[in-house]
């Protein structure tokens, strides 16, 4: 069953690190998502893309982050200077359409900032 | 912009137990209304969905049903499983325009069914 995977599963950094997250979304999805969730509280939407720009932001996603989809398959999330509370577990997603509405999410990368 | 309450946990059932997680919503429109589960070690994954009113999502056993009047979609099985420990999610989406995959989640609720 296609699946959308990421890479790496737990990164750790150093607070003014440079960070990208790596995702292959299903191969023949149109829309990509960034979602994260802080330890212990809600899974919260980033960033929304499609036909290769941002549909969508939340207040979240500041100057620090941006997502790039530079070869047709990757879809990367890249924080420029890590914050301790940039610290989360961050997670893609693709959909192959708004009427059938379903995100398939990978696992998750774990991002730890000390 | 939406915002999501579910009920907080943990749950801890034994197994063939009756189970329901409340959710309830604010929402502008009439957005679709989904179900997340998250096992142990694995992403998230869709359970079930409804798109309009009066609908009825289900899957493994699972259901819940899309009820406008009192902005609720709680999820409820007849008989859990082991294996159905995990983490669920209530979710509502964006009615529509550009927003399509912008979900709001609840803070999920864990539940743990011994056997």
């Amino acid at each position: 069953e296609p699946e959308v995977t990421q890479t790496p599963s737990h990164q750790v950094t150093q607070m003014g690190q440079e960070v990208i997250l790596r995702c292959v979304p299903i191969s023949n999805h149109l829309y990509f998502y960034w979602y994260r969730q802080i330890l212990g509280q809600k899974v919260e939407f980033l960033v929304s893309f499609y036909n290769n720009e941002i549909s969508e932001k939340s207040e979240i996603f500041d100057d620090q982050f941006s997502v790039e989809r530079p070869d047709g398959s990757n879809f990367t999330l890249k924080i420029r200077s890590t914050k301790l509370e940039d610290s989360a577990m961050y997670f893609c997603a693709s959909m192959l359409d708004p009427i059938n509405g379903e995100l398939f999410f990978g696992e998750g990368s774990r991002l730890t900032v000390l | 912009g939406n915002s999501v309450t579910q009920m907080e946990g943990p749950v801890t059932l034994s197994e063939e137990a009756f189970l329901t997680i409340n959710c309830t919503y604010t929402a502008t429109g009439y957005p679709s209304l989904f179900w997340y589960v998250q096992y142990p070690g694995e992403g998230l994954q869709l359970l079930l969905k409804a798109t309009k009113a009066d609908d009825k999502g289900s899957n493994k056993g699972f259901e819940a049903t899309y009820r406008k009047e009192t902005t609720s979609f709680h999820l409820e099985k007849g008989s859990v499983q082991v294996s159905d420990s995990a983490v669920y999610f209530c979710a509502p989406g964006n009615a529509g325009g550009t927003s399509y995959g912008k979900l709001t989640f609840g803070q999920g609720t864990i539940l743990t069914v011994h056997p």
